[in-house]
Parts: C-alpha cells; sequence; structure tokens
C-alpha cells in the first residue's frame, strides 16, 4: 500500500511569491498526478509525470524516482491560484488507480 | 474540450434508501472510476472498471454498492441502503488508456440524513 505524504498542509504567501509544494511517496509507482481542488470540490488534473519534468504556464512539476519524490512549484503566485492541490500516485500496470495525498492549502493574498 | 459530467451536483437521502450517481465520462475514454471524499478527508479509491467489469475495487466498496455502464455512455454508483458515514463528495473519473491522466467530474455531494 502506497503512502502519499504533503508538506506543507496548509500555506498562506503574499501575491509574487514562488510557491514549492512537495510530495513523498512510499512504493515504486508509474505516474504520480498533480491536482487542484478548489472551494466547490471539483477536481482539475494539472499534470501527470512519471519522471523529469513538466511546465504549464507559471506550473511547474518535477519528480525524482529514485527519491520516490515530487514537488510542484508556482511562480508569480496569483489570488486565484488559492486552492489545494493534491499529490496523487498510480501504481502500475492492472493497478491504474490512484492513492492521494491530504492535499496542500495554499491561500495567496493580494 | 471534452469533460466528465456528473448529476446530481447535490443529492440529499434518507438514510436507508437507494441512491444512484450518474456519470458521462469522456466518449472514447476506457477506464473508469469511482471516488470519494469525506468532509476533511483524503480522497480514496472505491472501484475502476474496464471493458464491462469491476477491475479492481477498495474494502469501501461492500456489497452496498454496485457499477453498471448501462448504455456505452453513462456509468453509474449505486449504493443499495445508504448510511450516514456514506456521507461524501463522490467523484467519478475516466481515463482513455493507461499513458493518459485521469479526467475528474465536478462531483456529486451525497448528504443522508
Amino acid at each position: 500500500k502506497n503512502e502519499v505524504e504533503q508538506s506543507p498542509q496548509n500555506l498562506t504567501a503574499q501575491e509574487g511569491e514562488f510557491i514549492t509544494i512537495n510530495c513523498s511517496y512510499s512504493v515504486g509507482i508509474s505516474a504520480l498526478h498533480w491536482l487542484q481542488q478548489h472551494p466547490g470540490g471539483g477536481i482539475v488534473s494539472l499534470f501527470m509525470l512519471s519522471s523529469g519534468k513538466k511546465k504549464h504556464g507559471r506550473l511547474i512539476a518535477t519528480i525524482n524516482i529514485q527519491e520516490k519524490h515530487s514537488s510542484l512549484h508556482i511562480t508569480a503566485s496569483h489570488p486565484r491560484d488559492s486552492a489545494v492541490y493534491i499529490c496523487a500516485v498510480r501504481g502500475g500496470f492492472g493497478n491504474e488507480k490512484l492513492t492521494f495525498g491530504t492535499g496542500t492549502r495554499l491561500t495567496i493574498i493580494p | 474540450e471534452p469533460e466528465v459530467t456528473q448529476t446530481p451536483s447535490h443529492q440529499v437521502t434518507q438514510m436507508g434508501q437507494e441512491v444512484i450517481l450518474r456519470c458521462v465520462p469522456i466518449s472514447n475514454h476506457l477506464y473508469f472510476y469511482w471516488y470519494r471524499q469525506i468532509l476533511g478527508q483524503k480522497v480514496e479509491f472505491l472501484v475502476s472498471f474496464y471493458n464491462n467489469e469491476i477491475s479492481e475495487k477498495s474494502e469501501i466498496f461492500d456489497d452496498q454498492f454496485s457499477v453498471e455502464r448501462p448504455d456505452g455512455s453513462n456509468f453509474t454508483l449505486k449504493i443499495r441502503s445508504t448510511k450516514l458515514e456514506d456521507s461524501a463528495m463522490y467523484f467519478c473519473a475516466s481515463m482513455r488508456d493507461s499513458n493518459q491522466p485521469q479526467h475528474f467530474g465536478d462531483g456529486t455531494r451525497l448528504s443522508i440524513l
């Protein structure tokens, strides 16, 4: 069973700051998702990655398979980035279910 | 962009009643999932469905739960006799293949009274 830990649990920052959210997991995976959950509850997939680094706009996700660790970075943070960011990992072939972390609540203050 | 749609957005039901949560996955997707999130807790896996059968289920997914893909477009989760602890947000997700990400619906908030 994979244990997925995120840190920090809560993060408050000023607009414009560089944000880092961390995720670690205990068992090897085939892929890792970063998800965004807004106050209404809906979940949006931001990234799926299995190695290296991906970038989309101001968001960057990295993963280190050997260390079982991933980070989500937000550059030039904005109040609209305020949300819960969730890391979720997927097992190997035939085990595509996601195991979720507890999420990081991010608040960006104008 | 195609979306996963879930109905209803909020369902209020008396304890002991049956409830059916509906999902329309993205049309060319082959893998389907139900997850739930109890208020204040993390999202948990319930069941996965592929090739018209359950491929995996969690210990939460007991005999009170069932899933169906009755007509090739809808994917439903039925809870036969609801309990207070079934109150949660239920998310449907679908995926094209294992090289693609899962796409989530906006969820159905289920409240059991």
